[in-house]
């Protein structure tokens, strides 16, 4: 299993960013950052992916180490609704799955 | 986005009987789809992988007699627990890969075995 290490849990103040780090040691070549979130009771919801250069789109930003060990993902101005457990998962875009780590829990607070 | 439509939501079931969960692929053609079972404050772990046209994959420890997978069309994918029990009640959470988007989750289904 593609393995990956994060914090148990983090706080952030309501407005603030949110930065979330991941490590990702094993990482092949070919293998992208994916991070999902998952608010209690729902599905996983993507977030965001990358494979070396950094990403943004209109939730996040993915920031990943030049040897692609370790990633950030970023929430600019974090609301109490971004409140969830994230995932950071590597792994093939033609990989047949994805394996889940214990994730972060985030707290936004008012 | 592409969307994973999983029903129903909730199910509570007596020992014993079975159950079966749906999961649909909206506007999209999904040759694989993969289920995941979460228990309370726990990740999600891959049971199986469900091949549209073939027999499904389990994960090493899921009984495959147990949970019966389904895959008859590109966009259905059913996960039915047969004979469950209390120990079954847990979220199952179905997921598709999406070309060029990477993977999309189901909403969830909540099964309480009684």
């Amino acid at each position: 299993d593609a393995k990956t290490t994060q914090p148990t849990s983090m706080d952030c103040a309501e407005g603030r960013a949110a930065n979330l780090p991941c490590n990702h040691s094993t990482i092949s070549g070919n293998e992208y950052v994916y991070w999902y979130r998952q608010i209690h009771s729902q599905g996983p919801q993507y977030i965001i992916h990358g494979l070396k250069n950094n990403e943004t789109n209109e939730m996040a930003s993915l920031i990943i180490t030049e040897d692609r060990k370790s990633s950030t993902l970023i929430l600019p101005h974090a609301t109490l609704r971004d409140t969830a457990v994230y995932y950071c998962i590597h792994g093939r875009t033609g990989a047949n799955n994805l394996f889940f780590g214990t994730g972060t829990r985030l707290t936004v607070i008012p | 986005g592409a969307v994973v439509s999983q029903h129903p939501s909730r199910v509570i079931c007596k020992s014993g009987t079975s159950v079966k969960i749906e999961c649909r692929s909206l506007d999209f053609q999904a040759t694989t789809m993969f289920w995941y079972r979460q228990f309370p404050k726990q990740s999600l772990m891959l049971m199986a992988t469900s091949n549209e046209g073939s027999k499904a994959t389990y994960e090493q420890g899921v009984e495959k007699d147990k949970f019966l997978i389904n895959h008859a069309s590109l966009t259905l994918s059913t996960l039915t627990v047969t004979s469950a029990h209390p120990e079954d009640s847990s979220f199952y959470i179905c997921s598709a890969r999406v070309w060029g988007e990477g993977y999309t989750f189901g909403s969830g289904t909540r099964l309480t075995v009684v």
